[in-house]
């Protein structure tokens, strides 16, 4: 599985916005970029995951460099309650041969600290 | 819709035991995954089903584990003869399309003294 970098930790001020950042420069042409993020003792949640373009919905948007080696996920206002362990993963598009079924591997992902 | 339902949230057993743990998916989605996570930790992935079948297993899952999903509706998770390495929060997830977001439960908690 093709791997994802970020940073072990952020901060951010309350309603200010968050850019947490994502490096995957062995991505392939097949590798949908995920976004999920898990608050403390909870089972993790989907947040957003693009292809190519910019992509935005009512948790976040996502934005996706041209050569698709790293993305972005932005919160535009923080709030206390995105404070949360954030993971970024690429997941394959199942192949003819039937050998990969979308599965999700996680890494140690980014805890975000939201302060008042 | 009410999510993807784990039960029981926690469980509490003595080394040597055979536990198993329950998971109902969201109704209309035909994909579900089990998942193993360790304190500090982002989620392992154990097994995959497609309605069904499973079709996919980790290295992970160990002879001691075995999971099922009858009529393709909910699955169990079984763990045999329980080690204290089993510790884990064990999470299901459900999704519906091949490259759709999933839904996870909350999981259910494991602690084997």
């Amino acid at each position: 599985d093709a791997k994802t970098t970020q940073p072990n930790s952020m901060e951010s001020n309350e309603e200010e916005p968050v850019h947490l950042p994502c490096n995957h420069s062995t991505i392939s042409g097949t590798d949908y970029i995920h976004w999920y993020r898990q608050l403390p003792s909870q089972g993790p949640e989907y947040v957003i995951h693009g292809l190519t373009s910019n992509v935005n919905n009512r948790m976040a948007s996502l934005a996706i460099a041209e050569d698709r080696k790293s993305s972005t996920l932005i919160l535009h206002r923080a709030t206390l309650r995105d404070a949360a362990v954030y993971y970024c993963i690429l997941r394959d598009v199942e192949n003819a041969g039937g050998t990969s079924y979308g599965k999700l591997t996680f890494g140690q992902g980014t805890i975000l600290t939201v302060h008042p | 819709d009410t999510g993807v339902s784990q039960d029981p949230r926690h469980k509490i057993t003595k080394r040597g035991q055979n536990v198993t743990f329950r998971c109902d998916p969201i109704s209309e989605h035909n994909r579900l995954y089990w998942y193993r996570q360790t304190l500090g930790q982002g989620p392992e992935f154990l097994t995959y089903f497609q309605n069904e079948a499973q079709l996919e297993k980790s290295r992970l899952l160990s002879d001691r584990f075995s999971a099922e999903r009858p009529k393709g509706s909910f699955s169990t998770l079984e763990i045999q003869r329980t080690e204290q390495g089993d510790s884990a929060m064990y999470l299901c997830a459900s999704s519906l399309a091949r490259v759709s977001g999933y839904t996870f439960g909350s999981g259910t908690r494991l602690t084997v003294v």
